[in-house]
């Protein structure tokens, strides 16, 4: 298993400022992945945290608006730049591990307000 | 291309009565398949997961799940409902030779009456 640790839990912004997120795993692990959760919703996949090159972005999320670093393989950040309240949700960083499973964090939670 | 419906976004059930929250899957690869149960303000937990072994999985607190390929399902059950299963629960797949790339659900909220 992998132990997941966000920072910070939760937070209230104001429009136009942005936020960056922490993630750092107990283990070493290759796959590293940022998902969003809208109020009510369901799970989407953000990107792939890449270790020591440029985060690979799913269909509707650019690097200009979530930029994702990956130092190391135990921590990955994620910001949420120039935020609005759209972008209210709960961030949640997980990790896959060789068991074939994937792992959450607790997940940030975050008001724009 | 990989989708999951999870049918009923609510279901309601009586403590020690049956649970039963419906997923179905569409995957143009061997599917690996994962349910999640998200508890109020928590991150998510994995109940069980399918990754072409046996069709009938075991999960955590008593869930299972069976993987039936010609109803393209993964429905997820527990013979008696506990008070402390009310959470959100999630399906979602994976390709074969997953990579953690999950395709999630819109998730179920399970309501459990006393």
């Amino acid at each position: 298993s992998a132990v997941i640790s966000q920072k910070p839990s939760r937070d209230i912004c104001q429009r136009g400022t942005s936020l960056t997120i922490q993630c750092q795993v107990d283990s070493q692990v290759t796959m590293m992945f940022w998902y969003r959760q809208q109020p009510g919703q369901s799970l989407t996949l953000i990107a792939t945290a890449n270790q020591g090159s440029e985060a690979t972005y799913e269909s509707g999320f650019v690097i200009d608006k979530f930029p994702i670093s990956r130092p190391n393989l135990t921590f990955s950040t994620l910001t949420v730049s120039n935020m609005s309240p759209e972008d209210s949700s709960i961030y949640l960083c997980s990790v896959y591990t060789n068991t074939g499973e994937l792992f959450f964090g607790e997940g940030s939670r975050l008001t724009v307000l | 291309a990989q989708s999951v419906t999870q049918l009923g976004s609510h279901v309601s059930v009586s403590e020690g009565a049956l649970v039963l929250l419906r997923c179905n899957y569409s995957s143009s690869v061997p599917p690996y398949l994962f349910w999640y149960v998200q508890y109020p303000n928590q991150g998510l937990q994995l109940l069980l997961k399918y990754t072409s072994a046996a069709t009938l999985v075991k999960g955590i607190n008593g869930f299972e799940a069976e993987f039936k390929k010609s109803e393209t399902s993964f429905h997820l059950t527990k013979p008696s409902a506990h008070m402390s299963d009310a959470a959100e629960y999630f399906c979602a797949v994976g390709g074969s030779g997953n990579t953690g790339k999950l395709i999630f659900g819109q998730g179920t909220t399970l309501q459990v009456k006393p």
